[in-house]
């Protein structure tokens, strides 16, 4: 199946330190999408991808779909603590009807 | 307001018994998914359904059965052929059209199963 690279799998950051995280794979894809999850929580959308080299933001947080399709990162500047939690990135390709989720970066910040 | 809802949020149940975890949306999202989250894990499929009445296996289906018979409801049971239940279980949703590029997929906020 089709296997996505997420890394670093952890982080520990100081607050107020940028953060960049990023998926990669071998597979072309047409949607990217980043997730936050809170512990104990769902995950909730942060930011979703639809063109190679389309760059978004939402507030610290920017992500961009990979000119080749086979990569995304997403990037956060000055963190604060409550960017605390595990990002997933997930993507598919157009007419799929699943997900492929990375295995998660969990992001800790020491105030 | 819109959204997904899972219930309970935590779930205690003896080995060997069958459960049945509730999902609901009023999102009128067309499709539906349940993943498992093990702990430091990401994400795996269990099921998933497009459309009323019909669904379709995911990666790890052994041990779960589904049903949907409204639009709004995805419940799935935890069998007693599960091997190891103990896990966090989250629901999804999503607009699913055929026409449709973007289908994001929306989350409920989980519950955890515990199998004593």
């Amino acid at each position: 199946g089709q296997q996505l690279n997420q890394s670093p799998q952890s982080m520990f950051i100081q607050e107020g330190e940028d953060v960049s995280m990023n998926c990669t794979s071998s597979s072309i894809f047409n949607t990217w999408l980043w997730y936050k999850q809170d512990p104990g929580e769902g995950p909730v959308l942060l930011i979703a991808l639809y063109k190679a080299g389309e760059l978004t933001s939402n507030g610290r947080l920017t992500a961009q779909f990979g000119i080749t399709r086979k990569d995304s990162f997403l990037n956060i500047s000055a963190s604060i603590p409550s960017d605390v939690g595990i990002y997933f990135c997930a993507t598919k390709t157009q007419g799929a009807q699943k997900l492929v989720f990375g295995q998660g970066t969990r992001l800790t910040i020491n105030p | 307001d819109g959204g997904i809802t899972q219930s309970p949020k935590y779930l205690f149940r003896k080995e060997g018994q069958n459960v049945t975890l509730s999902c609901e949306q009023n999102l009128n999202h067309d499709a539906m998914y349940w993943y498992r989250q093990d702990p430091g894990q990401g994400l795996r499929l269990i099921y998933y359904s497009q459309i009323v009445n019909d669904f379709q296996k995911g990666d790890i289906a052994e041990g779960y059965s589904v049903s949907r018979e409204k639009k709004e409801s995805f419940p799935l049971t935890v069998t007693s052929a599960q091997k190891n239940p103990t896990a966090f279980y989250l629901c999804a949703s999503s607009i699913d059209k055929r026409e449709f590029l973007y289908n994001e997929q929306f989350f409920g906020p989980g519950t955890r199963l515990t199998v004593l």
